[in-house]
């Protein structure tokens, strides 16, 4: 199995809900991520899970805060956010410790919408 | 940290033709260098990637060039085909974390 698997492939919030993003892989990968991708740009990181510890949070605002259950499952919490968080959020794993210098296997991603 | 520019930003091309795609990089520690492409509306995917002990590698239609010296690398597309449209994008480490390109979006007409 070489699939990274995300829920839901499509999300519309308020700006006062609380939702989740989920990932899930079965690669035995060591390393997740969540990136966040605006249209005709590049994938944006946010966060990297290494062992399931949070060794990269690249100054994300706290109203997206993720969490990794255990080595095959991957969250990001979703709360008060902005229109301007509408995106598409990518969950990638490795089998590198940081992915920086292996293959990122992406899912297909989270497209979020905030009203 | 790492900045990587990558053009053009649009590459037109006719089916069978080559195309170029360049990037460079600005940390000279930097030495993994993948290539990642995205189809309209799906997710990216690794195509091909290179390492800083190597200048070249090949992988049928696709190949990529690295001069360290200069700082860039290139990815070449050869005998283009309509499933090869897609944004493509370069990237660069240095071994903590992946910076990317703004992309190319590859347009080969029939």
């Amino acid at each position: 199995d070489t699939e990274v698997t995300q829920t839901p492939k499509h999300l519309v919030m308020g700006m006062t809900n609380k939702k989740s993003l989920k990932c899930e892989q079965h690669m035995g990968h060591r390393a997740m991520y969540w990136y966040k991708q605006k249209a005709k740009k590049p994938p944006e990181l946010m966060f990297v899970y290494s062992y399931e510890k949070l060794s990269i949070n690249e100054s994300v605002p706290s109203r997206f805060s993720p969490e990794c259950p255990n080595s095959s499952l991957l969250n990001l919490h979703l709360h008060a956010l902005q229109p301007e968080d509408s995106a598409l959020y990518l969950c990638a794993s490795s089998q590198a410790r940081s992915g920086a210098t292996g293959e990122l296997f992406f899912g297909e991603g989270s497209r979020l919408t905030v009203l | 940290g790492e900045n990587v520019e990558q053009h053009p930003s649009t590459l037109s091309v006719q089916e069978g033709d080559s195309a170029v795609i360049k990037c460079t990089y600005s940390d000279s520690a930097s030495n993994y260098f993948p290539w990642y492409k995205q189809e309209l509306g799906k997710r990216p995917q690794l195509i091909i990637d290179i390492r800083s002990n190597v200048g070249e590698k090949k992988d049928q239609r696709i190949a990529v060039t690295l001069n360290k010296t200069a700082k860039h690398f290139s990815l070449h597309i050869t005998e283009t085909q309509p499933e090869d449209s897609a944004v493509y994008f370069c990237a660069a480490s240095p071994g903590d974390k992946l910076s990317f390109g703004a992309g190319t979006t590859v347009t080969v007409r029939a």
